[in-house]
């Protein structure tokens, strides 16, 4: 079973860089999509970004200056680089397989999510 | 972006009660390749969300046949046949046709 588990610190000062790794378990990075997504305070989510089994990456726009996401596939993680944070990045963060295809492009396996606060 | 109103905001149902929340676009989700990539989500309380429909109408894997989803173009609709508790939380839909990829404002369902 595809498994994703997201870590980091949950505090973060402002105007610092905000990191996250997802951990896959079950099935390997080189295939597929690997996405985050937020959920802020409320009910509001956002799709950040996504990286593809080859590596090429797609951003939110709204984030495009400030996001990086990078991989490492020897140890089946993916990572979140969000720089020069904000109070209004503090939300939950979500890591999530997305299926990229003709009949598909959603997400449909989700880890537990990972609460990040950012305050000085 | 496209903008995805979901409505109601908020709906209380009692078990067994069968209930709609509507989704509804700002464009169309109709894609030129002929399918339209609106899905919804549940998200229960303390868990992370949980792919419930794909493409409009398809249930996935071990989702209860109690939910279904219809629609077309820009008006969408998820039905639940028959509240059970375990439904409640909030639903989300979500479309993948246009980027970036966009979530409506949620409906948090309550049991009376």
């Amino acid at each position: 079973e595809v498994q994703l588990q997201e870590s980091g610190p949950g505090l973060v000062k402002p105007s610092q860089s905000l990191s996250l790794t997802c951990s896959v378990t079950g099935y390997s990075i080189t295939s597929n999509y690997w996405g985050w997504i937020r959920k802020f305070p409320g009910n509001k989510m956002e799709w950040m970004g996504y990286i593809s089994y080859s590596g090429s990456t797609s951003y939110n726009p709204s984030l495009k200056s400030r996001i990086s996401i990078t991989r490492d596939t020897s140890k089946n993680q993916f990572f979140l680089q969000l720089n020069s944070v904000t109070t209004e990045d503090t939300a939950t963060y979500y890591c999530a397989r997305y299926l990229m295809g003709k009949a598909s492009r959603h997400f449909d396996y989700w880890g537990q999510g990972v609460m990040v606060t950012v305050s000085s | 972006d496209v903008v995805l109103t979901q409505t109601p905001p908020t709906l209380s149902a009692t078990i067994g009660q069968s209930v709609s929340i509507s989704c509804r676009s700002s464009q169309s989700l109709l894609h030129s390749n002929g399918n339209t990539y609106l899905h919804w989500l549940l998200q229960r309380p303390g868990q992370s969300p949980q792919l419930l429909i794909y493409l409009v109408s398809r249930l996935e894997s071990g989702v209860p046949n109690r939910f279904s989803g219809s629609g077309s173009g820009t008006d969408f609709t998820l039905k639940i046949s028959g509240v059970e508790a375990e439904d409640l939380g909030v639903y989300y839909c979500v479309q993948g046709t246009h980027a970036p990829l966009t979530f409506g404002s949620g409906t948090k369902l309550e049991i009376k």
